[in-house]
């Protein structure tokens, strides 16, 4: 099956740090990408969606300058979390879509802790 | 590996029948396993399974796990057009770490 591998799995660093995520298709094209970030209660808030060559998409409320994201192949996107606060600690999940099936692969997911 | 296996991966049903949807994992070191429905953006939190045999309900959505097949099954009975959506399934193991299942992309028909 197709597979995302999404690293780090864990990442921790200090305030005002910037942190990059990646996350890459290994066997499969991705044309568009999410990122979600998940919050109390076990629920998934859909950060943004990238598409490959293009600005990505993000939601409202998240910050583009603080949340950066680049699709600059059909195999990989990357997250960097830039000037990182303890308030931006979380799990932070990504996903990838097949060209033309609305299946989403999704990766492992990177537990970032800001001290 | 550490994988969650969602089947089917498609449905489409008729509104009124009752659907069933399954994952198996295998996952060391389960914590616990979470369904979730996908309708546009975010997965909306369904339920958290933690222990075999109880079952979770939530007006016509249910769920149950087997620890020991290493498998859970959604439910939902009298099926409505708006129940159309991908239904997740993700398994947290102790460490925290996530693993999502590919997904049942479910359609009912009115």
């Amino acid at each position: 099956g197709a597979v995302v591998s999404q690293h780090p799995s864990r990442v921790i660093c200090k305030s005002g740090t910037s942190v990059k995520i990646e996350c890459r298709s290994l066997d499969f094209q991705a044309t568009t990408m999410f990122w979600y970030r998940q919050f109390p209660k076990q629920s998934l808030m859909l950060m943004a969606t990238s598409n490959e060559g293009s600005k990505a998409t993000y939601e409202q409320g998240v910050e583009k300058d603080k949340f950066l994201i680049n699709h600059a192949s059909l195999t990989l996107s990357t997250l960097t979390v830039t000037s990182a606060h303890p308030e931006d600690s979380s799990f932070y999940i990504c996903s990838g879509n097949r060209e033309n099936r609305n299946i989403q692969y999704f990766g492992a997911g990177t537990r970032l802790s800001v001290l | 590996e550490d994988k969650v296996v969602q089947s089917p991966l498609s449905l489409v049903v008729h509104e009124g029948d009752t659907v069933t949807l399954n994952c198996s994992y295998e996952v060391t070191n389960f914590r616990s396993l979470l369904w979730y429905k996908q309708e546009k953006k975010a997965p909306t939190f369904l339920f958290m399974l933690t222990s075999s045999g109880i079952e979770k309900k939530s007006g016509r959505l249910s769920s149950i796990l087997d620890k020991k097949e290493l498998f859970s099954i959604l439910n939902i009975t009298a099926t409505q057009t708006g129940d159309s959506a991908v239904y997740l399934c993700a398994v947290r193991n102790t460490g925290n770490q996530f693993y999502f299942g590919t997904g049942t992309s479910l359609t009912v028909i009115p």
